[in-house]
């Protein structure tokens, strides 16, 4: 069964740092890409943030470019969401998402349950 | 600027009764689109990709259309468990855009 769980969310003051982790399981986890997506109340699924197979291939959201860097570590069946310089509209509850193919350009099969991120 | 546009942004219908959603793609994506369906408290499904393949599990009322920049998701026979809000999501090439949502009701 796949399963993907977040932790690192948290309540951070405007300019912080966090750093989401994402572990995942039931699967052959560096055959497939990786993506962030939050729900923002109000405001629906907003997606952050992809990664391919082996994280050679990055993308993100414009508003978060340069702010907010993905990574992965294959060993570890592990993706991080380092997200620097936090803004309020940041808040919301970010998932983790299992890709449907190597490539970033796929979509997302399976979540996890999300962690909360609340920059106040 | 890349937009996805649902419409419409929320619908109320009853039992039994057909229900399709369109989404519009600001530029051809071809059939680079996936359709999610989410409920508070839930985490997000994936109903369809590809515009109109049915992902494993899916019941088969929900079907998807479209290619290029005019996509739908219908709804044949609406059930209690579909009230929902309901996303459609670019994938051609980053950013992965989803649409606002639409939140589908029951009568």
């Amino acid at each position: 069964e796949v399963q993907l769980e977040e932790s690192g969310g948290q309540w951070v003051q405007p300019g912080r740092s966090l750093r989401l982790s994402c572990a995942a399981s039931g699967f052959a986890f560096d055959d497939f890409a990786i993506h962030w997506v939050r729900h923002v109340t109000g405001k629906g699924l907003q997606w952050v943030s992809s990664l391919n197979y082996n994280g050679d291939f990055t993308a993100y959201e414009d508003s978060v470019k340069g702010r907010f860097t993905i990574s992965r570590d294959n060993a570890r069946n592990l993706v991080f969401l380092q997200m620097n310089s936090l803004r309020p509209e940041d808040s919301g509850l970010y998932f983790c998402a299992k890709g449907t193919g190597v490539v970033l350009e796929s979509s997302a099969d399976s979540w996890g349950q999300g962690t909360q991120v609340t920059v106040s | 600027d890349i937009q996805m546009t649902q419409s419409p942004a929320s619908l109320s219908a009853e039992i039994g009764d057909r229900v399709t959603i369109t989404c519009r793609a600001s530029h051809d994506i071809q059939t680079s689109l996936a359709w999610y369906q989410y409920k508070p408290g839930n985490v997000p499904k994936l109903l369809i990709f590809s515009a109109s393949s049915l992902e494993y599990g899916v019941p088969s009322r929900f079907s998807g259309s479209g290619s290029g920049t005019e996509f739908s998701l219908t709804i044949t026979s609406l059930q209690p468990e579909d009230a929902a809000t309901y996303y459609c999501q670019r994938y051609k090439r980053p950013p992965l855009t989803f649409g606002e949502g639409t939140k589908v009701q029951i009568k």
